[in-house]
């Protein structure tokens, strides 16, 4: 199945704000928008935003998502060193009747 | 509190079989949807197969016809019975509550193919 588009790789400051992207279609993102999920080495992802932007209780309001056509966006202000992770988004696929991921994106804290 | 603790992972020799099993407790399997996702080792996040609180099932191209995912309500427990498995299943295999807002995970259970 066709995955949703996700920069390898962002790196910034210690406090300063990241911004990272998913693209995909009106199929996925573009219908019922994009979650996003963080994972840290050796662990399982946790949900960090629901597809509709909401957080899950729990998760810091450092964390922001939001969502323009079809791409959508997790922004992360004033960065931790416990941000650095992998950072996933996922949306349901109309056509396919499925999930789809993107292909992940680390996140390096400087 | 919710928990989900999959079972049944381990090394096996091409062309094998093995059940997983994720225990779940904090909220009822059969009224949710739940799925399956793996990561094959330095890769990212696959979706594998899903099954709805109606019991409809689907399954990712590269595992349909050799993998069958099912629930016993009575255990609270979600399976994914695997055959015919080759190197490129090699991967944690988690499961998942929900089919796009994945909001609990496992611990994941580790499945080697290897001879």
């Amino acid at each position: 199945q066709a995955g949703l588009t996700q920069p390898p790789s962002v790196s910034k400051g210690l406090r300063q704000t990241a911004t990272l992207t998913c693209t995909g279609n009106s199929n996925n993102v573009g219908n019922q928008g994009a979650a996003w999920l963080q994972q840290h080495q050796g662990h399982p992802p946790k949900l960090l935003s629901y597809r509709n932007n909401n957080r899950p209780s729990g998760i810091s309001e450092r964390f922001s998502a939001s969502r323009s056509g079809n791409t959508a966006s997790l922004t992360i202000s004033g960065l931790q060193p416990e941000d650095e992770a992998d950072y996933y988004c996922s949306a349901w696929d109309n056509s396919l009747s499925a999930p789809v991921f993107g292909g992940g994106t680390k996140l390096t804290v400087l | 509190e919710v928990q989900l603790v999959e079972s049944g992972g381990g090394l096996i020799q091409p062309g094998g079989s093995l059940r997983l099993s994720c225990a779940v407790s904090g909220f009822t399997v059969m009224s949710n949807y739940m799925s399956w996702v793996r990561q094959a080792p330095g890769e990212g996040l696959q979706w594998v197969s899903l099954i709805y609180s109606d019991g409809t099932t689907y399954y990712a191209d590269s595992v349909k016809g050799r993998f069958t995912i099912s629930r016993d309500n009575s255990k609270n427990t979600l399976y994914l019975q695997m055959n015919s498995l080759g190197a490129e299943d090699t991967a944690v295999y988690y499961c998942a509550r929900n089919g796009a807002d994945f909001d609990y995970w496992g611990q994941g259970t580790l499945v080697t193919v290897s001879s």
